[in-house]
C-alpha cells in the first residue's frame, strides 16, 4: 500500500517552455500532498504544500506563478514549471500523506533539464 | 520554525560493523520523526518514524531511539550490509498553516565496504 507515482520521470526542455509534472497516490486518498525540489547531493527543499480543493501554500522564496500548483483531486496534484530556465534544472518530487496520518510516500521523482 | 541538524554527513564502516546517524530538532512541539534512506537517483523511502510518545523503536536491524528533553533523535542500523549504502535523512515537522510539514537534515551518505 501507500504507492505514489510520478509522470514523467525524466524530461529536457528548452528555455521558456513549461513543463507539467504529475502527481498520483495510487492507493489511496491523498488529502495534502507536497511538493520538493532536490538539487544533486543536497537535502530535499519542500517548495509547496498542495490541499485538494483550496490554494496551494508556497514556502519562503518559492514564486507561485513560476511554480504552478493544482490539487484537482484526492489522488492527483500536479507542478507545472512556467517559462522553464537553466536553473530550474533539478530533481522534482512529490509526496502524498494519507487521511488522517502525518506518514508521507514519495514518489519516483522526475528529472527536468533545461537546456 | 523547525530546524534539524543531521551529523555526520558521510559515514564509512565496514560490513557488519554498527552505524549511528544523529539529529537535533529545534522545535519542542514536534512530535513526529521520520527517517528515509535514498538510494541513487530513487525517491526517499520511509525505514522507520518514531513518535514522541516513546522512547526507541526497533524494525529488525534498524531502530531509532528519541531523547525529547535533548531534542536529538537518533538512528541505529546494526550488523551493516552493502545494501545499506544509501543517503539517510531526518525529518521533523513543522506544523504551519495547519499542515504537518517536514523539514528535513541534511542527510548522511553511508558506504558499506564488504
Amino acid at each position: 500500500g501507500a504507492v505514489v507515482s510520478q509522470h514523467p520521470s525524466r524530461v529536457i526542455c528548452k528555455s521558456g517552455t513549461s513543463v507539467k509534472i504529475e502527481c498520483r497516490s495510487l492507493d489511496f486518498q491523498a488529502t495534502t500532498m507536497f511538493w520538493y525540489r532536490q538539487f544533486p547531493k543536497q537535502s530535499l527543499m519542500l517548495m509547496a504544500t498542495s490541499n485538494e480543493g483550496s490554494k496551494a501554500t508556497y514556502e519562503q522564496g518559492v514564486e507561485k506563478d513560476k511554480f504552478l500548483i493544482n490539487h484537482a483531486s484526492l489522488t492527483l496534484s500536479t507542478l507545472t514549471v512556467t517559462s522553464a530556465h537553466p536553473e530550474d534544472s533539478s530533481f522534482y518530487i512529490c509526496s502524498a500523506e494519507g487521511q488522517g496520518t502525518d506518514t508521507q510516500y514519495f514518489g519516483p521523482g522526475t528529472r527536468l533539464t533545461v537546456l | 520554525g523547525e530546524n534539524v541538524e543531521q551529523h555526520p554527513s558521510t559515514l564509512s564502516v565496514q560490513e557488519g560493523d554498527s552505524a549511528v546517524i544523529k539529529c537535533t530538532y529545534s522545535d519542542s512541539a514536534s512530535n513526529y520523526f521520520p527517517w528515509y534512506k535514498q538510494e541513487l537517483g530513487k525517491r526517499p523511502q520511509l525505514i522507520i518514524d518514531i513518535r514522541s510518545n516513546v522512547g526507541e523503536k526497533k524494525d529488525q536491524r534498524i531502530a531509532v531511539t528519541l531523547n525529547k528533553t535533548a531534542k536529538h533523535f537518533s538512528l541505529h542500523i546494526t550488523e551493516t550490509q552493502p545494501e545499506d549504502s544509501a543517503v539517510y535523512f531526518c525529518a521533523a515537522p513543522r506544523i504551519s498553516g495547519g499542515y504537518n510539514k517536514l523539514i528535513f537534515g541534511a542527510g548522511t551518505r553511508l558506504a558499506v565496504h564488504p
